[in-house]
């Protein structure tokens, strides 16, 4: 998995609560993803990081927010967990920015919202 | 708006035959185009893609895939498909139009569940 490593790799969290997702990666590549993987949508983008402090928004950000304070630690965080929230979720990096270049995706980690 | 089509939710071939997977883009400028495959319980993998030049495109594990301007099409290939082939298979498209060096969106097809049939 490119050495991306995703925390935790299930979660099951409560309506209400807020939950963070963390993102590893050990080549210090600067842009980093988060996606979300649903059955009929394929992955959505939710955030990106284009560097240490720099992260903009993707197509379904609402009710997400990401902080990156560590060019390896990308952190996704549900700041009210609801039910429509449960998803698949995968971190990915590029080597660059380019639209050519391919991603590379860590393991996913798998969260219910009850 | 860029898109990506992969028509068939899933396609089962036997052991040994060839197999196709499809794939139909949308795009206003140039199109830049992936495979990524999905093994249960894994994140995705490049597997392959196409840029400029040749049309037909070599990746991984031995699959290949033919960009078809006319058709707008991508579809992914392998001469003799194997049991280990068996995942579920995405298109992704960027379009190469305005990239002023921001980012670029990329867009990912549905998914297409690969059976391979001992």
């Amino acid at each position: 998995d490119a050495g991306i490593t995703q925390s935790p790799r299930h979660k099951v969290t409560e309506t209400g609560t807020p939950v963070t997702l963390r993102c590893h990666q050990t080549e210090n590549h600067r842009y980093m993803y988060w996606y979300r993987q649903d059955p009929g949508h394929g992955l959505r983008l939710i955030h990106y990081s284009y560097g240490v402090k720099d992260t903009d928004k993707g197509e379904v950000s609402d009710g997400y927010s990401v902080s990156r304070s560590k060019t390896e630690d990308f952190l996704l965080t549900l700041e009210s967990a609801t039910s429509s929230q449960t998803s698949v979720y995968f971190c990915a990096i590029s080597v660059g920015q380019g639209p050519y270049n391919e991603q590379f995706f860590g393991p996913g980690t798998r969260l219910t919202v009850l | 708006a860029q898109s990506v089509a992969q028509p068939e939710d899933q396609v089962n071939v036997a052991e040994g035959n060839p197999l196709t997977v499809k794939c139909t883009y949308s795009v206003s400028g140039n199109p830049y185009l992936f495979w990524y495959v999905q093994y249960p319980n894994r994140g995705l993998q490049f597997l392959l893609k196409y840029i400029t030049g040749d049309n037909l495109v070599k990746g991984s594990y031995g699959f290949e895939a033919e960009f078809n301007k006319s058709q707008t099409s991508f579809h992914l290939k392998k001469p003799s498909a194997l049991v280990s082939d068996s995942a579920l298979y995405f298109c992704a498209v960027r379009d190469g139009v305005g990239n002023s060096g921001g980012y670029q969106k990329v867009t990912f097809g549905i998914g297409t569940k690969l059976q391979v049939i001992p």
